[in-house]
């Protein structure tokens, strides 16, 4: 069966510091990939989505960039937190293009103070 | 590009009482629907979803909702409510036609059911 993991669970970081989110799948080959911001009241918002390695398309103009250097692998990052990334950063998958039903990780809280 | 509304950010009932949660999507073409819920303290997971064939769809738990194309609606019903229903609940729309075949979110229904 497929699972999907992210780490770290929480994460509190000083504005200006760096970022480093990190998503795996495993049971299946060349998922689709997505990260999503979860935020109070406002639902999940697309920030990055990847079709294959090495292949980001970005949603939203923002401080985040994202990697996929493996095929079940998703990283998203920063060079240096700012304030409004606080959030709940979920990382979910689907198979292939024809599928649409996505499944979801278990989500980072970061808090940038 | 679409958009979802839920309009009801907070629904408070009693067990037993019957629920709907209203969902309207903007877009004109081919939509595929969704509604994901997340219990307290666990991940998002797939509740019900609608492709095409018969807009009345069953999900797990008793839930079902009902597309109507020319409402651009996707609500969601339980004849019967549980505390263990307490959760938010997340309407969603892929277009089909997209490549990157994206959910456009919701922003959620907090749904408190008391004993």
């Amino acid at each position: 069966s497929q699972t999907i993991h992210q780490w770290p669970a929480t994460l509190v970081q000083p504005v200006g510091s760096p970022l480093s989110l990190e998503c795996t799948v495993e049971g299946t080959s060349n998922p689709n990939l997505y990260w999503y911001r979860q935020a109070a009241g406002r639902g999940l918002q697309l920030l990055f989505y990847s079709v294959g390695i090495g292949q980001i398309s970005s949603e939203v103009p923002q401080n985040l960039s994202a990697s996929r250097p493996q095929d079940r692998q998703f990283i998203l990052s920063s060079k240096k937190l700012l304030l409004s990334d606080s959030g709940f950063y979920l990382c979910a998958w689907k198979r292939g293009p024809e599928v649409n039903e996505q499944f979801f990780g278990p989500g980072t809280r970061l808090t940038v103070l | 590009a679409q958009s979802v509304s839920q309009h009801n950010h907070h629904v408070i009932l009693s067990e037993a009482a019957s629920l709907e949660l209203g969902c309207n999507y903007s877009y004109g073409g081919t939509v595929n629907l969704f509604w994901y819920v997340q219990y307290p303290g666990q991940h998002l997971q797939l509740l019900l979803k609608y492709f095409s064939g018969d807009p009345l769809v069953k999900g797990i738990k008793g839930f079902e909702a009902e597309f109507i194309k020319s409402k651009f609606s996707f609500n969601l019903r339980k004849p019967s409510v549980q505390w263990s229903d307490t959760a938010e609940y997340f309407c969603a729309v892929n277009t089909a036609d997209t490549g990157r075949r994206a959910l456009t979110f919701g922003s959620g229904t907090r749904l408190q059911v008391q004993p």
